[in-house]
């Protein structure tokens, strides 16, 4: 069972509107990502987050914007949407205490704009 | 620098043949390895991760993946396809700055 919820998991959604990605956690994890991943399958680190109020970008730029005001919260935002951010968005965390770094994914967030 | 390299963006089988999808890694230190599945329109999810006990490991859906220091790898494998096992790979190492660092992922197909 995944205790990680990404929502919508699929959005439509015409350019220059502003869409918000969900992403919550009930597993207590400190640290939060957003990746991005294209069609050819690779994935691409877009942000992080070590903790409440802490958010730093990833190796891709992102147009893409984000906020951790809760720890089981990581919400990411496009203030326009444009057919070039039409891409897989996979929210993950991690409970660093064990010091391997597992991911725990969200089952993805898929958004096409037209 | 940490690095991981999948080899074959595609591997193709047939039912009950023998699953081997490769991974070379790059690392200065002692590392942490994992292998991640991922379905259609799904999230990635974990099938094994090696964290330097035993070097062989056994993950679920009857994949085990095998760590070789001399050869820095960390190859998966299954005996027997099944036609379920259909999906993306991704092979990834825990980097310097404590994220993980992915590959780029293989396709694996089965053949009926």
């Amino acid at each position: 069972e995944a205790d990680i919820y990404q929502t919508p998991r699929y959005l439509v959604i015409g350019t220059g509107k502003k869409i918000t990605l969900e992403c919550s956690q009930t597993m207590g994890h400190d640290k939060m990502y957003w990746y991005q991943q294209d069609p050819g399958m690779e994935l691409h680190l877009i942000h992080y987050s070590y903790g409440v109020n802490s958010t730093e970008k990833g190796d891709l730029s992102s147009e893409s914007t984000v906020s951790r005001i809760r720890t089981e919260h990581f919400p990411l935002t496009l203030e326009s949407a444009r057919p070039s951010h039409t891409s897989q968005y996979l929210c993950a965390s991690s409970d660093d205490r064990g010091g391997t770094g597992e991911l725990f994914f969200g089952e993805g967030s898929r958004l096409t704009v037209l | 620098a940490q690095s991981v390299t999948q080899l074959g963006s595609h591997v193709s089988v047939s039912e009950g043949a023998l699953v081997l999808l490769r991974c070379n890694y790059s690392s200065s230190v002692p590392p942490y390895l994992f292998w991640y599945v991922q379905y259609p329109n799904q999230g990635l999810q974990l099938l094994l991760k090696y964290t330097s006990a035993a070097t062989l490991v056994k993950g679920i859906n009857g994949f085990e993946a095998e760590f070789k220091k001399s050869e820095t790898s960390f190859h998966l494998t299954k005996p027997s396809a099944h036609m379920s096992d259909a999906a993306e790979y991704f092979c990834a190492v825990k980097g310097n700055t404590g994220k993980l660092i992915f590959g780029q992922g293989t396709t694996l197909q089965v053949k009926p």
